[in-house]
Formats: C-alpha cells, structure tokens, sequence
C-alpha cells in the first residue's frame, strides 16, 4: 500500500536560517512526488514536484527538495527562511503503477519561521 | 487565469440533511479530484474523474457520499443524512490530461459543518 509520512508535526527555524521539512514515502514502484504549501483558510498550492532525473528539484519561493531513493526520502529544504513560509506543508505521492491518479498525502507539517 | 472554484465556501447543517458540494475546474482541465481535509489530519482521497471514463470511487467513506461530473467540467458532490463525522473541508482539484505527473491545482475548499 502507498503511504507517506511527514514525522514532524511542527518544525521551528530562526528567519535567516536553513529548513528541512522531512517526508518519507512507501510505494510498490516507482513514485511521482509533491510538495503543496497550505497557508490559512486558504487551499493548498503546488510548490515542486519529482517525476525523474535530476534528485534536487527547484521550486516555487526558493524551495527545493531532494529525492533519495535508497531511503525513500523527499525532504523539503530552503536556504534561508522567511517569517512568511510559516504554513502547513504537505507531501504526497502517487504509485506509477497505480492506475488511479490519486495522491496519498502526509499528515502535514507546520514550519514556523520565527523573527 | 482563474483558477478552481468551490461552492459554498462555508456550509453548516443540521444532522441527517443532505449537502451538496460544488466544484469548478480549470478550463481545459479534464481530471478533477475531492479530497477531505479533517482537523488536524491530512488529506483523505474520495473520488477521481477523468475524461469520460468510469470515475475511481474507491475513497468514498461510505454510500451516503456520492459524486457527478457533467459534460465533463463542474463537479457536485453529494452527501446524504449528513452526520457530525462528516464535518471537515472538503477541497477539490483538477489538473491536465491523462498523466500521473501533471500537479493538482487546488480550489479553496468548503467548510462543511454538521450540528
């Protein structure tokens, strides 16, 4: 069975310092990945995504993420955080083999970026 | 462009009532998704369409929850004798084609709330 899992309900960074928000996933094949951002009373926005290739992916705001195989990672890093990436990000994943288009999503993580 | 959108935003009803959810894709976007996002967890799949095939109704919780896509655009979400478990958002996405790559674009959500 797919799952995902986000094993930090909350993370807390200085602004100016570097984040990870960590993600790790189970499939039977290979996985698509995704990272979506969801600020409040508002839905959730797509910041990057995995298919293949290259294992740092770029995204939106500065965000990156790295896929690791070997350990079934895909965690979210920046930088430099601002007090303005504090939100509640999600990762999820979707099974190549599985027919259905679905994604599986983690719990959830909330970053806060304090001043 | 616009993006996907949800009525109503928020919902409250009485237990046992039906509901009906909204949802408007992007333009030229045939996969539409309904997720569930209860307090405190992530999201739960419900239901996929895609094109003119058979929809994956394979996240329904039970069969008070059911769904149409007409023509192929606006999606409603139905759900009888509402009960007090129900209470969550509900957010529904949509997204390109017949690839399991294409991100999901996210609408706000409706805030359903059972009494």
């Amino acid at each position: 069975a797919q799952s995902v899992a986000q094993p930090e309900d909350q993370v807390n960074v200085a602004e100016g310092n570097p984040l990870t928000v960590k993600c790790t996933y189970s499939v039977s094949g290979n996985p698509y990945l995704f990272w979506y951002v969801q600020y409040p009373n508002r839905g959730l926005q797509f910041l990057l995504k995995y298919i293949t290739g290259d294992n740092l992916v770029k995204g939106s705001y500065g965000f990156e993420a790295e896929f690791n195989k070997s350990q079934t990672s895909f965690h979210l890093k920046k930088p430099s955080a601002l007090v303005s990436d504090s939100a509640l990000y999600f990762c999820a994943v979707r099974d190549m083999v599985d027919s259905s288009y679905k994604l599986i999503f983690g719990s959830g993580t909330r970053l806060l970026v304090r001043p | 462009g616009a993006g996907v959108s949800q009525s109503p935003s928020n919902k409250v009803t009485e237990k046992g009532k039906d509901v009906e959810l909204r949802c408007d894709p992007i333009s030229g976007h045939t996969a539409l998704y309904w997720y569930r996002q209860s307090l405190g967890q992530g999201l739960e799949f419900l239901i996929y369409f895609q094109g003119n095939s058979a929809p994956d109704k394979s996240g329904l919780p039970s069969d008070r929850f059911s769904a149409e896509r007409t023509g192929g655009s606006v999606s409603t979400l139905t759900i009888q004798r509402t009960q007090q478990e129900d209470s969550a958002v509900y957010l529904c996405a949509s997204s390109l084609g017949q690839v399991g790559y294409n991100e999901q674009f996210f609408g706000p959500g409706t805030r359903l709330t059972v009494l």
